[in-house]
């Protein structure tokens, strides 16, 4: 079984860029999770995908946006970077039954971005 | 007032102590709890998933949730310098809007050999 995948590991930017993260979700799971997680804090939900669509979102503005592709992969797109976007991304994967969400989220081990 | 609150930790105990860690939360149309374990640079590692008031054991961790009190506990029995890390209480619900996910802020566990 593969577990949940993410890349780059590392990525710098300067404020005003644009930035893609990119996700691959655990074999057999159908939704995938987004967070932001600030040193020394517990991840914050951005939002969720589920069947191409987003099933869900956090207190986050519009400039981060997500794509699900039919594989289930994910990514994580984020413009007019700025300084307090500094954090490590973290994706998450699990199984969406249709019903009731039974199934928990697995995590991978996150991009680290940095703004400068 | 947060929606979930952790104690915020650090805590250290030696090695073979029983660790208690608790979280409580304010909305109480959250349906599913989760205890995680994070290692320094890693993602976080799921330990425990519950849905239902009471208590879920799985080797030496036991989870309790009490939902009339808006409370839940991660239990660590016979502790082991490798459980040091931080742990991050999670918890979950679905709205006309999808899912909703909030963790703690994560406390942070030192066990001393």
């Amino acid at each position: 079984e593969t577990g949940v995948t993410q890349s780059p590991t590392h990525l710098i930017k300067t404020r005003g860029q644009q930035v893609t993260l990119r996700c691959s979700s655990q074999s057999g799971h159908n939704t995938v999770s987004w967070y932001q997680q600030a040193l020394g804090q517990g991840p914050q939900f951005i939002f969720q995908y589920y069947r191409e669509e987003e099933n869900g979102r956090g207190n986050f503005p519009p400039r981060f946006s997500g794509l699900q592709f039919p594989n289930y992969s994910s990514e994580l797109n984020v413009n007019a970077l700025e300084l307090d976007d500094s954090a490590l991304y973290l994706c998450a994967s699990s199984l969406w039954t249709g019903l009731v969400n039974n199934q928990p989220q697995h995590f991978g081990d996150g991009t680290r971005l940095s703004i400068l | 007032q947060k929606e979930v609150e952790q104690d915020p930790g650090p805590l250290s105990v030696p090695e073979g102590a029983i660790v208690s860690l608790n979280c409580t939360y304010s909305n109480s149309a959250f349906q599913y709890f989760m205890w995680y374990r994070q290692y320094s640079r890693k993602g976080p590692e799921l330990l425990m998933y519950t849905y239902s008031s009471g208590n879920k054991e799985d080797g030496r961790f036991t989870a309790q949730v009490d939902k009339s009190s808006k409370y839940i506990s991660l239990f660590i029995r016979d502790s082991q310098p490798s459980d040091s890390a931080t742990y991050l209480c999670a918890m979950s619900h679905t709205d006309n809007y999808g899912q909703n996910f909030v963790f703690g802020p994560g406390t942070r566990l030192s066990v001393l050999p």
